[in-house]
């Protein structure tokens, strides 16, 4: 299997569950990245992972709390959520940091009830 | 102002037309510039990569820098029903490589 395998890819939760979302790369990347899209909003960078330290984390609410085991391995766990948190979480990866060109999973469709 | 704006459409044309979507930007510190391709239910795809000003052809697809203007380009030629999907824009400083995205036009090619 090569390029970005996101799982689920689609998941309902209530506010009060707790459930995890996985993404592994295959492609040999040091760089590591959960976004979320939502309708009508640009792309929002969430979460980056160089070299499997947590490099940056734009204002993300605790609710939602990445985990980087390897450089091949993105986690995010997520707990209490809201319904507004309903969105295609997207992972992606890059060779590093500083390389801009990053390849992306197929996304965790996340609805909250 | 937003840091980068893009026209989210949706866009529909018909087969074999050609096709201009754009991005234009406030930020002059962006040197890298960048077009995704998202098909429904998937995740983006890197289409086209530009550093700086100027213009890059693959194929069917031209992707043009002017940042004189702050304006990027995609130009699609002979387009196919298999282009339907939504184009986004991501652009990033040299110094600070976090891409900033447009909203992504949604694009519709009608046989």
């Amino acid at each position: 299997e090569t390029g970005v395998t996101q799982t689920p890819r689609h998941l309902v939760m209530g506010m009060t569950n707790k459930k995890s979302l996985k993404c592994e790369q295959h492609l040999g990347h040091n760089a590591m990245y959960w976004y979320k899209q939502s309708a009508k909003k640009p792309l929002e960078l969430m979460f980056v992972y160089n070299f499997k330290e947590q490099t940056e984390n734009n204002s993300v609410p605790s609710r939602f709390s990445p985990e980087c085991p390897n450089s091949s391995h993105l986690f995010l766990h997520l707990h209490t959520l809201q319904p507004e948190d309903s969105a295609l979480y997207l992972c992606a990866s890059s060779q590093d940091k500083a390389n801009t060109e990053a390849f992306f999973g197929q996304g965790t469709r996340l609805t909250v009830v | 102002q937003k840091e980068v704006e893009q026209d989210p459409g949706p866009l529909s044309v018909p087969e074999g037309a050609i096709v201009s979507l754009n991005c234009t930007y406030s930020n002059s510190a962006f040197q890298y510039f960048m077009w995704y391709r998202q098909y429904s239910r998937k995740g983006p795809e890197l289409l086209m990569y530009t550093y700086s000003s100027g213009n890059k052809e693959d194929g069917r697809f031209t992707a043009q820098v002017d940042k004189s203007s702050k304006y990027i380009s995609l130009f699609i030629r002979d387009s196919q029903p298999s282009d339907s999907a939504t184009y986004l824009c991501a652009m990033c400083a040299g110094n600070n490589r976090k891409l900033i995205w447009g909203l992504g036009t949604s694009l519709a090619v009608n046989p």
